[in-house]
């Protein structure tokens, strides 16, 4: 197993399009997490699920967002309509429910809207 | 409101020297508390959790819950310790992680 795996690694788009990115969390983990880090700052925490569940979202998570999981495997981040401030590193990891497993991150997609 | 707050972005010392990477948080609960380091074109990694009471690579953090602390520290630095290190927290009950600023640790020779 590689660990968690994001693709793509970078995109660049331009303002108004929208984006998607994928994340494959580690085979055995039915927890995946979603979090965005801007420059200078550690990574802010998006939204969470527990299988296919989406139990958490946060409110930096607009109405311009939306995260799926549709068979508790991999997960889908979408941003409509990007915006300039939506330039970010964007992180996913997962963990196990069993236990307090700690959470595994990816390398991350980093987004940059022109 | 939880937070997590490292007072220095920037920390440099010699190598075979002692060093301390402060965290303090903000949180009613019993949180869980970590550290997390990203070396250069890595991804991140957890180095220590507070639960474990480890010594991981010769770091060491002790959850102080009257300070609301949890500093690293390591008695004799390496160069290998250069990096990015993000402490974090899990409130009580919950799954998400509420990350420091972070801090670049850079070991001189």
């Amino acid at each position: 197993d590689t660990g968690v795996s994001q693709d793509p690694r970078h995109k660049i788009t331009k303002r108004g399009q929208n984006v998607t990115f994928r994340c494959d969390p580690i085979s055995e983990h039915n927890r995946l997490y979603w979090y965005r880090q801007t420059l200078g700052q550690g990574p802010e925490f998006l939204t969470y699920f527990q299988n296919e569940a989406q139990l958490e979202k946060s409110r930096l998570l607009s109405d311009r967002f939306s995260a799926e999981r549709p068979k508790g495997s991999f997960s889908t981040l979408e941003i409509q309509r990007t915006e300039q401030g939506d330039s970010a590193m964007y992180l996913c990891a997962s963990s196990s429910s069993d236990g307090n497993q700690p959470q595994h991150f990816g390398d991350g997609t980093r987004l940059s809207i022109l | 409101a939880q937070r997590v707050t490292q007072p220095e972005k920037l920390l440099s010392v010699f190598k075979g020297a002692p060093v301390e990477l402060k965290c303090n948080y903000s949180y009613s609960g019993s949180p869980e508390l970590f550290w997390y380091v990203q070396y250069s074109r890595q991804r991140l990694q957890l180095l220590l959790r507070h639960i474990s009471r480890e010594s991981i690579k010769g770091f060491t953090a002790d959850l102080n819950k009257g300070e609301t602390s949890f500093h690293l520290k390591k008695p004799f630095a390496q160069e290998e310790d250069s990096a990015m290190y993000y402490c974090a927290l899990s409130p009580q009950g919950a799954q998400k992680l509420v990350f420091g600023q972070g801090t670049r640790l850079t070991i001189n020779p």
